[in-house]
């Protein structure tokens, strides 16, 4: 699975959009990206996944470049239970296809 | 409905020590995978079943880690004489199992392992 690359930490004031950046510049043409976030004492929580389109659910936007080497993730209304560690992944069908690669993500801090 | 549970929540084990931990699946999900994650880290892949089937234990740190799913729907992933390295949270996921490069895993609340 291709590598992702996240900025350490970003921070957000309650009520601003997030927008949070992921490179993934090895992506193929059939891998996925995949976006989940971990509240602190928490498990992982799917929040969005996309191959070329951008995606849009009822907790975030996915908009991914049209050369797919990077993708940016938006919480159009952050609130201060945004506060995570959100992962970037490219997940593909190749080798071992089921599992996760995390890598050691963004923490979001959402401020007042 | 109901998420993926797991038991206990917490667990401390003094070293060499043997530990089981449970993990309770989506109901329906045939797919069922196990990660570790240390402090500070993002979860590691350990092993993935597909129902009762073993398909990939490729992340097993050791052959002190074993997992089984002997009816295809809960889970038990046991440490053998635990050692302080094996601390960490441990996070069972499930999914439906529909297709490998697309199905989304669901995430339980992990299992605390701490060694003394």
């Amino acid at each position: 699975d291709a590598k992702t690359t996240q900025p350490t930490s970003m921070d957000c004031a309650e009520g601003r959009a997030a927008n949070l950046p992921c490179n993934h510049s090895t992506i193929s043409g059939n891998e996925y990206v995949y976006w989940y976030r971990q509240i602190h004492s928490q498990g992982p929580q799917y929040i969005i996944h996309g191959l070329k389109n951008n995606e849009t659910n009822e907790m975030a936007s996915l908009i991914i470049t049209e050369d797919r080497k990077s993708s940016t993730l938006i919480l159009p209304h952050a609130t201060l239970r945004d506060t995570a560690v959100y992962y970037c992944i490219v997940r593909g069908p190749t080798g071992t296809a089921s599992k996760l690669t995390f890598g050691t993500g963004t923490r979001l801090q959402v401020t007042l | 409905g109901a998420g993926v549970s797991q038991s206990p929540r917490y667990k401390v084990a003094k070293r060499g020590q043997d530990v089981a931990l449970r993990c309770d699946p989506i109901s329906g999900h045939v797919s069922l995978f196990w990660y570790q994650q240390a402090l500070g880290q993002g979860p590691e892949f350990l092993t993935y079943f597909q129902n009762e089937a073993q398909l990939d234990k490729s992340g097993l740190p050791s052959d002190r880690f074993f997992a089984e799913r002997p009816e295809g729907s809960v889970s038990t992933l046991k440490i053998q004489r635990t050692q302080q390295e094996d601390s960490a949270v441990y996070l069972c996921a499930s999914s439906l199992g529909q297709s490998l490069s697309t199905d989304t895993q669901y995430f339980g609340p992990g299992t605390r392992l701490t060694v003394l």
